[in-house]
Parts: structure tokens; C-alpha cells; sequence
């Protein structure tokens, strides 16, 4: 059964870029996880598909600010020139042969 | 345009079930690759995953859920129906309900999502 761990909170200062970690539990470094976007009263958005080998592709109208990366069984989704509206929970989703399986999230606070 | 909305009560009695429905626009439910899932979100809690149905009527359930989960489609209405029974106060929460992309296994849209509040 895969487990996906992600830090609860991040903060960086507005303009500047932010690197969120998701880690999928061992055994599972090969797997692909998309990354989902939950601002406050909105339903969640997709964000990208991130292999791990580190290609992601992008939902249509995702800013270039949003990039992804992987390193072993990491899943990152980095940030850059960060906006107020970029504050939001982040989640990252890994799927196997059954159910979705969802991260914690991490609050991303812009100060 | 493909959107995907919930409705159903926003408050359950204790014991009672909770049914939740699911309109999908934009895209059928029938049409081959297609799926939808149930994710749920209890106030400060992550996303839970309750079930997923498939365009050809698979099913898959989250084992701890699945005595009590039940998920149906109806192809006239381009529907998602999520049945879950002996609701309790800690089954309070958002519930949502999303897209399996037609690329693969993850969710690609998401709908709102429906408060659902369980309390005498």
C-alpha cells in the first residue's frame, strides 16, 4: 500500500520561489504522482503529472511559474516569483492499481 | 467545458445514510477511460479517497470504507451517485467529487464540493 508524506506547512516571501516535497513510501520510487492546487472556498485544481524521472506535463493554463521535479522516491513542486493567490493547500495524489491515495498536503502561506 | 457538481443534504442525522450525487458536464460518463471518484475531506484532515467507478461499471473502494460505501452511475442522467450508510459526527466534512483523466489514473477536475454535517 502506497503512502504519500508532505510536510505540513511552507512559507516563503512573496516574489520569491518555494520548493514543496512529497514523498512516496519505499519501494514506490517509480511511481508518477500529479500535484493539485486547493485555494481557499474553490474545489481542488490540477496542477501537473510529474514522473520520476523527473518529465511532468502541465494541465493547460498552469503558469510556467509552476515546474516539477523527482529525486528517488521525492516528488517536488517548486514555485517560482510567488503570488499572493499561489497561497493555498497543496496536494500530491499517487495511484496504484486501486484507490487514489492523497498526501497530507502542505498550507503554503506568501508573507 | 467539463465541470463536475455535487449535491445532496448538508446535514445527516447519526445512523442515518448520505446519499451524494455527482452531474457531470462536458463529458460522459460512459465514454471509454472514463472515471469518477469520491474524496472526502474532514474539516483540518486530508483527502480520503472513498471510490472510484468506471466507465464500464468497474468499481473500486477504499477497504477501510467499503462495508458502508456504495457508488452507482446513472447514464441517462450523466451521473455519479455515492451511497454511504450509518453516517456518525466523524463523517463530517467536504465531500468531493472528481475526474479520472482519460490519460491515466489521476484526477484531472475536480467538482466544488458539498459540507456535509453529521449531528442529532
Amino acid at each position: 500500500q502506497i503512502v504519500v508524506t508532505q510536510p505540513p506547512s511552507a512559507s516563503a516571501s512573496l516574489g520569491a520561489s518555494v520548493k514543496l516535497t512529497c514523498t512516496l513510501t519505499s519501494g514506490h520510487d517509480k511511481f508518477a504522482v500529479a500535484w493539485h492546487q486547493h485555494q481557499p472556498e474553490k474545489g481542488p485544481r490540477y496542477l501537473m503529472k510529474l514522473n520520476n524521472d523527473g518529465t511532468h506535463t502541465k494541465e493547460d493554463g498552469i503558469p510556467d511559474r509552476f515546474a516539477g521535479s523527482s529525486s528517488g522516491a521525492e516528488r517536488y513542486l517548486t514555485i517560482s516569483s510567488l503570488q499572493p493567490e499561489d497561497e493555498a493547500d497543496y496536494y500530491c495524489q499517487a495511484w496504484g492499481t486501486g484507490i487514489w491515495v492523497f498526501g497530507g498536503g502542505t498550507k503554503l502561506t506568501v508573507l | 467545458q467539463i465541470t463536475l457538481k455535487e449535491s445532496g443534504p448538508a446535514l445527516v442525522t447519526p445512523t442515518q445514510t448520505l446519499t451524494l450525487t455527482c452531474t457531470l458536464s462536458g463529458f460522459s460518463v460512459t465514454t471509454s477511460g472514463v472515471g469518477v471518484g469520491w474524496i472526502r475531506q474532514p474539516p483540518g484532515q486530508a483527502l480520503e479517497c472513498l471510490a472510484l467507478i468506471y466507465w464500464d461499471d468497474d468499481k473500486i473502494y477504499n477497504p477501510s470504507l467499503k462495508n458502508r460505501v456504495s457508488v452507482t452511475m446513472d447514464s441517462s442522467k450523466n451521473q455519479v451517485v455515492l451511497t454511504m450508510t450509518n453516517m456518525g459526527p466523524v463523517d463530517t466534512g467536504t465531500y468531493f467529487c472528481a475526474r479520472k483523466s482519460q490519460k491515466g489514473a489521476w484526477t484531472d477536475y475536480w467538482g466544488q464540493g458539498t459540507l456535509v454535517t453529521v449531528s442529532s
